[in-house]
């Protein structure tokens, strides 16, 4: 079975722009929940989805905010880029939102200049 | 606030020995665990988890322990091999809440296991 795929791998922006990344969930998972992981702040929570609803939402900005389809892909956008928007944006897929084992992928590397 | 975190960013050891990385939390409400390892470039693999009605849950080289009275978990990695050698994170994720979904997973800061020939 495929795992969670993440596409970009690597992006580079400079700030004021605007980015979507894009997370396809192994088959079957309809949880995808996104973070972003930096060395100063380590693995932070962005938002959840399940069956195209947000269920839970991190402590972001209004600048951070996503989408989930019908098939369960998701996409993460984030407008208006700051510097400190850099860093690797992971996606995970569960088969429920209620579950906790998530399976992650290989994230996106953003970089801000 | 309330977070996870790791006692140790570093941990050492030889190759063949056993290795016990160790993780506090401070949310009481906490009822899920797991460990995951993180491989450089690589995003979090799972590894093992707990429930908060379990104390002890073993898997093939790895056992988690949960001890609830002082809210700390670790993860014990027998015969440790050079493909260990990863960041582990351990993470822990609350109930449902009254919309039915559950928090996001909060996680720990890591520990890099380094493992020595």
């Amino acid at each position: 079975k495929a795992g969670v795929t993440q596409t970009p791998r690597y992006l580079i922006k400079t700030r004021g722009q605007q980015v979507t990344l894009s997370c396809s969930p192994i088959s079957g998972h309809r949880s995808v929940s996104w973070y972003q992981q930096t060395p100063g702040q380590g693995l932070q929570f962005l938002f959840e989805y399940f069956s195209e609803t947000q269920r839970n939402k991190g402590n972001f900005p209004g600048r951070f905010s996503g989408r989930q389809f019908s098939n369960s892909r998701s996409e993460m956008n984030v407008s208006t880029l700051e510097l400190g928007d850099s860093a690797l944006y992971l996606c995970a897929s569960s088969r429920d939102t209620l579950r906790g084992e998530q399976f992650f992928g290989p994230g996106t590397r953003l970089t801000v200049l | 606030g309330e977070s996870v975190g790791l006692h140790l960013p570093t941990l050492s050891v030889q190759e063949g020995d056993n290795s016990i990385i160790n993780c506090a939390y401070s949310n009481s409400a906490s009822d899920y665990f797991i460990w995951y390892k993180q491989e450089s470039g690589k995003g979090p693999q799972f590894i093992i988890d707990i429930r908060s009605n379990m104390d002890k849950r073993q898997g093939q080289r790895v056992t988690v322990l949960l001890n609830k009275t002082v809210k700390h978990l670790s993860l014990q990695i027998a015969a440790t091999q050079p493909g260990d050698s990863a960041v582990y994170f351990c993470a822990e994720k609350r109930g449902i809440d009254a919309r039915g979904g559950a928090d996001g997973l909060t996680f720990g800061k890591g520990t890099h296991l380094i493992i020595q020939p």
